[in-house]
Protein backbone atom coordinates (compact mmCIF):
# COMPACT_ATOMS: atom_id res chain seq x y z
CA UNK A 1 0.00 0.00 0.00
CA UNK A 2 0.99 3.60 -0.91
CA UNK A 3 2.97 4.95 2.28
CA UNK A 4 4.31 8.17 3.24
CA UNK A 5 7.06 8.96 5.72
CA UNK A 6 8.52 12.17 7.29
CA UNK A 7 11.76 12.19 8.64
CA UNK A 8 11.06 12.99 12.69
CA UNK A 9 8.08 13.74 14.38
CA UNK A 10 9.29 17.15 15.65
CA UNK A 11 12.67 19.07 14.49
CA UNK A 12 14.48 21.77 16.92
CA UNK A 13 16.77 23.97 15.35
CA UNK A 14 18.24 27.57 16.16
CA UNK A 15 17.07 30.74 14.90
CA UNK A 16 19.04 31.35 11.40
CA UNK A 17 20.11 27.97 10.58
CA UNK A 18 18.43 25.72 7.27
CA UNK A 19 16.07 23.31 8.61
CA UNK A 20 16.21 20.32 6.33
CA UNK A 21 12.67 17.84 6.41
CA UNK A 22 12.48 14.94 4.57
CA UNK A 23 9.72 13.35 2.81
CA UNK A 24 9.77 9.49 1.23
CA UNK A 25 7.43 8.27 -0.28
CA UNK A 26 6.64 4.16 -1.17
CA UNK A 27 4.17 2.36 -4.11
CA UNK A 28 3.70 5.81 -5.07
CA UNK A 29 4.95 7.34 -8.40
CA UNK A 30 3.40 11.08 -7.76
CA UNK A 31 2.99 13.38 -10.56
CA UNK A 32 3.61 16.29 -8.40
CA UNK A 33 4.75 16.85 -4.75
CA UNK A 34 3.45 19.35 -2.62
CA UNK A 35 4.66 20.86 1.02
CA UNK A 36 1.95 22.93 3.25
CA UNK A 37 2.12 24.70 6.97
CA UNK A 38 -0.11 24.01 9.60
CA UNK A 39 -0.16 25.80 12.44
CA UNK A 40 -2.38 24.54 15.95
CA UNK A 41 -5.88 24.61 15.64
CA UNK A 42 -5.65 26.20 11.86
CA UNK A 43 -6.54 24.26 8.62
CA UNK A 44 -3.02 23.36 6.20
CA UNK A 45 -1.81 26.34 3.96
CA UNK A 46 -0.56 25.16 0.67
CA UNK A 47 3.53 25.94 0.42
CA UNK A 48 4.98 24.93 -2.69
CA UNK A 49 4.46 22.18 -5.62
CA UNK A 50 7.06 20.28 -7.58
CA UNK A 51 6.40 18.45 -10.76
CA UNK A 52 8.28 15.11 -11.14
CA UNK A 53 9.88 16.78 -14.01
CA UNK A 54 11.90 19.63 -11.87
CA UNK A 55 14.58 18.72 -9.35
CA UNK A 56 14.30 21.69 -7.58
CA UNK A 57 11.89 24.65 -6.75
CA UNK A 58 12.42 27.85 -4.72
CA UNK A 59 10.23 30.45 -3.26
CA UNK A 60 11.66 33.21 -1.13
CA UNK A 61 13.22 31.33 2.09
CA UNK A 62 11.96 28.04 0.93
CA UNK A 63 13.72 25.41 -1.06
CA UNK A 64 12.29 21.84 -2.23
CA UNK A 65 13.59 19.07 -4.22
CA UNK A 66 12.07 15.86 -5.66
CA UNK A 67 14.11 12.57 -6.48
CA UNK A 68 11.79 10.53 -8.12
CA UNK A 69 14.93 7.69 -8.09
CA UNK A 70 15.15 7.40 -4.24
CA UNK A 71 11.35 8.43 -3.88
CA UNK A 72 12.11 11.08 -1.94
CA UNK A 73 11.52 14.95 -1.44
CA UNK A 74 13.65 17.60 1.08
CA UNK A 75 12.11 20.71 2.38
CA UNK A 76 14.63 23.84 3.25
CA UNK A 77 14.39 27.07 5.04
CA UNK A 78 16.97 29.22 5.14
CA UNK A 79 17.79 31.91 7.38
CA UNK A 80 14.53 30.39 9.80
CA UNK A 81 12.58 32.07 12.34
CA UNK A 82 10.98 31.69 15.49
CA UNK A 83 7.93 32.69 12.62
CA UNK A 84 8.29 29.61 10.84
CA UNK A 85 7.39 27.08 13.81
CA UNK A 86 4.76 25.10 12.40
CA UNK A 87 4.00 21.45 11.45
CA UNK A 88 4.94 20.53 7.81
CA UNK A 89 3.59 18.25 5.92
CA UNK A 90 4.32 17.11 2.57
CA UNK A 91 1.77 15.29 0.19
CA UNK A 92 2.14 13.73 -2.84
CA UNK A 93 -0.54 13.45 -5.77
CA UNK A 94 -0.89 11.68 -9.33
CA UNK A 95 -2.04 13.53 -11.98
CA UNK A 96 -5.75 13.39 -11.44
CA UNK A 97 -5.36 15.32 -7.90
CA UNK A 98 -7.97 13.61 -6.82
CA UNK A 99 -6.88 11.81 -3.66
CA UNK A 100 -4.26 13.77 -2.23
CA UNK A 101 -2.55 11.76 0.89
CA UNK A 102 -0.94 13.43 3.74
CA UNK A 103 2.30 12.61 5.56
CA UNK A 104 2.26 12.90 9.34
CA UNK A 105 4.29 15.96 9.45
CA UNK A 106 7.08 17.46 11.24
CA UNK A 107 6.50 19.49 13.55
CA UNK A 108 9.30 21.81 13.50
CA UNK A 109 10.76 24.47 16.34
CA UNK A 110 13.02 27.51 16.11
CA UNK A 111 14.41 28.91 19.25
CA UNK A 112 15.84 32.35 19.06
CA UNK B 1 -12.16 36.52 -2.80
CA UNK B 2 -13.87 34.45 -0.08
CA UNK B 3 -12.15 31.87 1.52
CA UNK B 4 -13.31 27.54 2.44
CA UNK B 5 -15.85 28.03 4.88
CA UNK B 6 -16.43 25.34 7.48
CA UNK B 7 -19.71 25.15 10.16
CA UNK B 8 -20.15 24.94 12.55
CA UNK B 9 -16.79 25.32 14.00
CA UNK B 10 -17.06 23.78 17.56
CA UNK B 11 -19.73 20.79 18.66
CA UNK B 12 -19.98 18.42 21.02
CA UNK B 13 -22.13 15.39 20.97
CA UNK B 14 -23.02 12.28 22.42
CA UNK B 15 -22.41 8.59 21.85
CA UNK B 16 -24.78 7.28 19.23
CA UNK B 17 -25.76 10.67 17.77
CA UNK B 18 -25.32 12.05 14.49
CA UNK B 19 -23.86 14.92 13.30
CA UNK B 20 -23.77 16.67 10.14
CA UNK B 21 -21.04 19.13 9.24
CA UNK B 22 -21.13 21.22 5.83
CA UNK B 23 -18.39 23.16 3.88
CA UNK B 24 -18.68 26.11 1.07
CA UNK B 25 -15.77 26.08 -1.16
CA UNK B 26 -13.88 28.92 -2.68
CA UNK B 27 -16.10 30.46 -5.78
CA UNK B 28 -15.41 28.43 -9.03
CA UNK B 29 -14.02 25.64 -7.16
CA UNK B 30 -15.86 22.29 -8.01
CA UNK B 31 -13.66 19.52 -6.14
CA UNK B 32 -14.47 19.39 -2.35
CA UNK B 33 -12.11 16.91 -0.15
CA UNK B 34 -12.83 16.28 3.35
CA UNK B 35 -10.23 15.09 5.72
CA UNK B 36 -9.79 13.60 9.68
CA UNK B 37 -7.31 15.12 11.68
CA UNK B 38 -6.53 13.82 14.71
CA UNK B 39 -3.23 13.94 17.18
CA UNK B 40 -2.65 10.37 17.01
CA UNK B 41 -3.29 9.67 13.13
CA UNK B 42 -2.75 12.94 11.26
CA UNK B 43 -5.10 13.88 8.33
CA UNK B 44 -6.70 10.70 6.99
CA UNK B 45 -8.63 11.63 3.74
CA UNK B 46 -12.39 10.53 4.13
CA UNK B 47 -13.55 11.13 0.62
CA UNK B 48 -13.38 13.90 -2.17
CA UNK B 49 -16.54 15.03 -4.44
CA UNK B 50 -16.16 16.68 -7.74
CA UNK B 51 -19.63 17.47 -10.03
CA UNK B 52 -21.75 16.24 -7.36
CA UNK B 53 -19.84 12.91 -7.99
CA UNK B 54 -17.77 11.03 -4.99
CA UNK B 55 -14.64 10.72 -6.97
CA UNK B 56 -12.41 9.30 -4.19
CA UNK B 57 -12.83 7.68 -0.91
CA UNK B 58 -10.77 6.85 2.33
CA UNK B 59 -10.60 3.72 4.80
CA UNK B 60 -13.55 4.74 6.69
CA UNK B 61 -16.88 2.85 7.73
CA UNK B 62 -20.04 3.26 6.34
CA UNK B 63 -21.06 5.46 9.23
CA UNK B 64 -19.40 8.19 7.39
CA UNK B 65 -20.80 9.91 4.19
CA UNK B 66 -20.99 12.83 2.16
CA UNK B 67 -22.41 14.89 -0.52
CA UNK B 68 -22.20 17.17 -2.95
CA UNK B 69 -24.85 19.93 -4.05
CA UNK B 70 -24.86 21.77 -7.41
CA UNK B 71 -23.65 24.69 -6.23
CA UNK B 72 -20.03 23.08 -4.90
CA UNK B 73 -21.21 23.19 -1.49
CA UNK B 74 -20.57 19.66 0.50
CA UNK B 75 -21.58 17.92 3.36
CA UNK B 76 -19.94 15.03 5.42
CA UNK B 77 -22.34 12.84 8.05
CA UNK B 78 -21.53 10.71 10.45
CA UNK B 79 -24.20 8.67 12.09
CA UNK B 80 -23.93 6.64 15.53
CA UNK B 81 -20.96 9.20 16.74
CA UNK B 82 -18.50 6.67 18.56
CA UNK B 83 -15.58 8.32 20.84
CA UNK B 84 -13.34 7.66 18.47
CA UNK B 85 -14.76 10.15 15.95
CA UNK B 86 -13.68 13.22 17.89
CA UNK B 87 -11.60 15.10 15.71
CA UNK B 88 -11.21 18.32 13.28
CA UNK B 89 -12.77 17.69 10.26
CA UNK B 90 -11.12 19.39 7.78
CA UNK B 91 -12.62 20.29 4.31
CA UNK B 92 -10.10 21.76 1.31
CA UNK B 93 -11.14 23.10 -2.30
CA UNK B 94 -9.73 22.46 -5.27
CA UNK B 95 -10.19 24.44 -8.78
CA UNK B 96 -11.42 22.06 -11.52
CA UNK B 97 -9.61 19.31 -13.43
CA UNK B 98 -7.55 19.94 -15.79
CA UNK B 99 -3.91 20.48 -17.11
CA UNK B 100 -3.22 23.24 -14.98
CA UNK B 101 -4.45 21.82 -11.52
CA UNK B 102 -2.25 20.19 -9.74
CA UNK B 103 -4.26 19.46 -7.07
CA UNK B 104 -3.22 22.24 -4.31
CA UNK B 105 -5.62 22.10 -1.75
CA UNK B 106 -7.35 25.20 0.08
CA UNK B 107 -8.49 24.49 3.59
CA UNK B 108 -11.62 25.70 5.66
CA UNK B 109 -10.71 26.50 9.17
CA UNK B 110 -12.27 22.84 10.41
CA UNK B 111 -15.12 22.16 12.55
CA UNK B 112 -13.66 20.21 15.45
CA UNK B 113 -16.34 17.73 16.45
CA UNK B 114 -16.09 16.33 20.22
CA UNK B 115 -17.78 13.08 21.33
CA UNK B 116 -18.76 12.53 24.90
Amino acid sequence: SQKIEQNSEALNIQEGKTATLTCNYTNYSPAYLQWYRQDPGRGPVFLLLIRENEKEKRKERLKVTFDTTLKQSLFHITASQPADSATYLCAPSDSSASKIIFGSGTRLSIRP
Amino acid sequence: KAGVTQTPRYLIKTRGQQVTLSCSPISGHRSVSWYQQTPGQGLQFLFEYFSETQRNKGNFPGRFSGRQFSNSRSEMNVSTLELGDSALYLCASSPSPGQKNTGELFFGEGSRLTVL
